[in-house]
């Protein structure tokens, strides 16, 4: 299994800046990518699923795109907020399980 | 309306020791799957089941690991002979099969296993 590759591995920003992150991935046999929210001391909530290239999905904050041609995934979060500290996780398809990258860590302070 | 459920939340044991652990995934969810992440790693897939059709066992580490899933429900995956390597959080997460990968997983709170 080909290498998801998250970056950075860690931001630290503070209340109101808004940030974006990476997830690279194999663009060949491209199925779907999955993005997902992990708190500390919770289970990993799903936000995006995304599918088409070019497709761009937003849940209130937080945005996401996706290039299937080049493999790569931007997570967008606007005016952080100390409550989106969190560890977020992007994952390829792969046969019906996800192959996960290491995920960033964000923490936000007020 | 309940989620996955695992238990136990947290577990030591003394290596050599067997382990089990549960999920209960979402009630109609036909797809259950066991990841873990070890210290410094990303979540690692061990197995899939997916209603009665043979588990994809492909993930799992070493001949000391197993899994069952009864009834296409609960699930338990059994370590034995337990080595400090295998400690780790061990996430299990379910999914409606229905367009297969592009359903969203959903995922129970883990059990943290220590191997002393």
């Amino acid at each position: 299994i080909l290498n998801v590759e998250q970056s950075p591995q860690s931001l630290h920003v503070q209340e109101g800046d808004s940030t974006n992150f990476t997830c690279s991935f194999p663009s060949s046999n491209f199925y779907a990518l999955h993005w997902y929210r992990w708190e500390t001391a919770k289970s990993p909530e799903a936000l995006f699923v995304m599918t088409l290239n070019g497709d761009e999905k937003k849940k209130g904050r937080i945005s996401a795109t996706l290039n299937t041609k080049e493999g790569y995934s931007y997570l967008y979060i606007k005016g952080s907020q100390p409550e989106d500290s969190a560890t977020y996780l992007c994952a390829s398809v792969s046969g019906y399980a996800l192959n996960f990258g290491k995920g960033t860590s964000l923490l936000v302070t007020p | 309306g309940a989620g996955v459920s695992q238990s136990p939340s947290n577990k030591v044991t003394e290596k050599g020791k067997d382990v089990e652990l549960r999920c209960d995934p979402i009630s109609g969810h036909t797809a259950l799957y066991w990841y873990r992440q070890s210290l410094g790693q990303g979540l690692e897939f061990l197995i899939y089941f997916q209603g009665n059709s043979a588990p994809d066992k492909s993930g799992l580490p070493s001949d000391r690991f197993s899994a069952e899933r009864t009834g296409g429900s609960v699930s338990t995956l059994t370590i034995q002979r337990t080595q400090q390597e295998d400690s780790a959080v061990y996430l299990c997460a379910s999914s409606s099969i229905r367009t297969g990968g592009v359903q969203p997983q959903h995922f129970g709170d883990g059990t943290r296993l220590s191997i002393l």
